[in-house]
């Protein structure tokens, strides 16, 4: 069965600090596909990034980057010069190709990990 | 502009009262699901459904059901609710495999069961 864990239930960063929110996964996959989402204190949804298994290029967009390591089935996510505004809770996600169980396409999330950006 | 509606948003209800959550994608997506999400335990799934007339359980199950009727409909019903049903509930759709981008999600329906 597929697992995501997120080993950080809540980070709290004085703004401009970077951060890194960590993300282990496990999967028997061979092909699967890693994301990140963002749950306001609104509570919607807010997609950041999908990654494919074969891509371990990494990622940077703007203040976000993302790291990820297939050797350490890891994918962390680093926020640069943080914000209020960044004051979140964040999922990392993964889906494979159904061998694994849980359902093809769907989503095994980590439990979050709730970001404080203190002013 | 493509979403996933769901509706109701909030919902208090009372045991044992049979309830309809619906959702609604117009991105013609073939796959869609239920998850639940609960403090400290992330978001799991509860029903998935590859296209229509086509649903199975995810990992929690019971004490829901699903239909898929039409490719755009996935409502999540339950029969006789409880109170450990009290939750956030999100649907989701998307394409299917390696065309899979993102899994879209709805705005999220807050039950509370009494």
């Amino acid at each position: 069965a597929q697992k995501v864990t997120q080993a950080q239930t809540e980070i709290s960063v004085v703004e401009k600090e970077d951060v890194t929110l960590d993300c282990v996964y496990e999967t028997r996959d061979t092909t699967y596909y890693l994301f990140w989402y963002k749950q306001p204190p609104s509570g919607e949804l807010v997609f950041l990034i999908r990654r494919n298994s074969f891509d371990e290029q990494n990622e940077i967009s703007g203040r976000y980057s993302w790291n990820f390591q297939k050797s350490t089935s890891s994918f962390n996510f680093t926020i640069t010069a943080s914000q209020v505004v960044d004051s979140a809770v964040y999922f990392c996600a993964l889906s494979g190709s159904g061998y694994s169980g849980g359902g093809a396409d769907g989503l095994t999330f980590g439990k979050g990990t709730h970001l404080i950006i203190q002013p | 502009e493509a979403q996933v509606t769901q509706n109701p948003r909030y919902l208090i209800t009372v045991t044992g009262k049979k309830l309809t959550v619906t959702c609604s994608q117009n991105m013609n997506h073939e796959y869609m699901s239920w998850y639940r999400q609960d403090p400290g335990l992330g978001l799991r799934q509860i029903y998935y459904s590859m296209n229509v007339e086509v649903t199975d359980k995810g990992d929690v199950p019971e004490g829901y059901k699903v239909s898929r009727k039409e490719k755009r409909n996935f409502p999540l019903i339950l029969e006789s609710p409880s109170p450990n049903q009290t939750s956030l509930y999100f649907c989701a759709s998307s394409l299917l495999g390696q065309e899979n981008t993102e899994a879209f999600f709805g705005q999220g329906t807050r039950l509370t069961v009494v």
